[in-house]
């Protein structure tokens, strides 16, 4: 069965703290995403990678930075955490080339974050 | 990048048909995407349509116009369980998925 893990579901941070969020799919996916989805805005795209140690910055990058090691590891960091970065992070994987029947992108189970 | 519009809210009663409408502007297209999200959960994959017309999956169908920038997901035969969130996206030439906000429905009984 397909599986992306998060390994935090709920967590409280102080401002300035250095937050990591780890991600982990047993696919093989080439591609990873990390978004964060806040009420009334969706989910909004902060990084996501093609292959291993490759990244591209998403639609809100600031504040954020990711590393991948190794293919199935997509690490979210938060260099110093803010109140406004307060959300719900969501990590997903995909094929690097989907085909035209059926492909999707898989999500975890989130991760809450609250910053005080 | 992409501008996907989709309502905010929508009402329907158990049984009813409901229609969502997403409208999209993109620099460009490889697939439209419909996800049902509920409370507290991931989003979970409907549907996806890449060619025009209309793709059928037992209670859930999605069409696409191309050269409209249009989609719509039809929810038939409403349960309670239906309501969610229903999100709306569009993966572009590089492969990334941009999201609409998100159609609230609820079904009432």
């Amino acid at each position: 069965d397909v599986k992306v893990t998060q390994s935090s579901r709920y967590l409280v941070k102080r401002t300035g703290e250095k937050v990591f969020l780890e991600c982990v799919q047993d696919m093989d996916h080439e591609n990873m995403f990390w978004y964060r989805q806040d009420p009334g805005l969706g989910l909004r795209l902060i990084y996501f990678s093609y292959d291993v140690k490759m990244k591209e910055k998403g639609d809100i990058p600031e504040g954020y930075s990711v590393s991948r090691e190794k293919k199935e590891r997509f690490s979210l960091i938060l260099e110093s955490a803010s109140t406004n970065q307060t959300s719900m992070y969501l990590c997903a994987s995909s094929l690097l080339r989907p085909g035209l029947s059926g492909n999707t992108i898989y999500f975890g189970e989130g991760s809450w974050l609250t910053v005080v | 990048g992409q501008n996907i519009d989709q309502p905010t809210e929508m009402t329907a009663t158990e049984g009813a048909i409901v229609q969502i409408n997403c409208t999209y502007q993109t620099s460009g297209f490889n697939g439209l995407f419909w996800y049902q999200q509920h409370a507290g959960e991931a989003p979970t994959f409907l549907s996806y349509n890449v060619l025009d017309g209309l793709e059928e999956k037992g209670r859930f169908s999605s069409f696409l116009s191309r050269s409209k920038g249009y989609s719509y997901l039809l929810l038939k035969e409403l349960q309670m369980k239906d309501s969610a969130s229903y999100l709306c996206a569009v993966r572009g030439w590089d492969y990334k998925l941009s999201f609409g906000a998100g159609t609230t429905v609820t079904v009432r009984a």
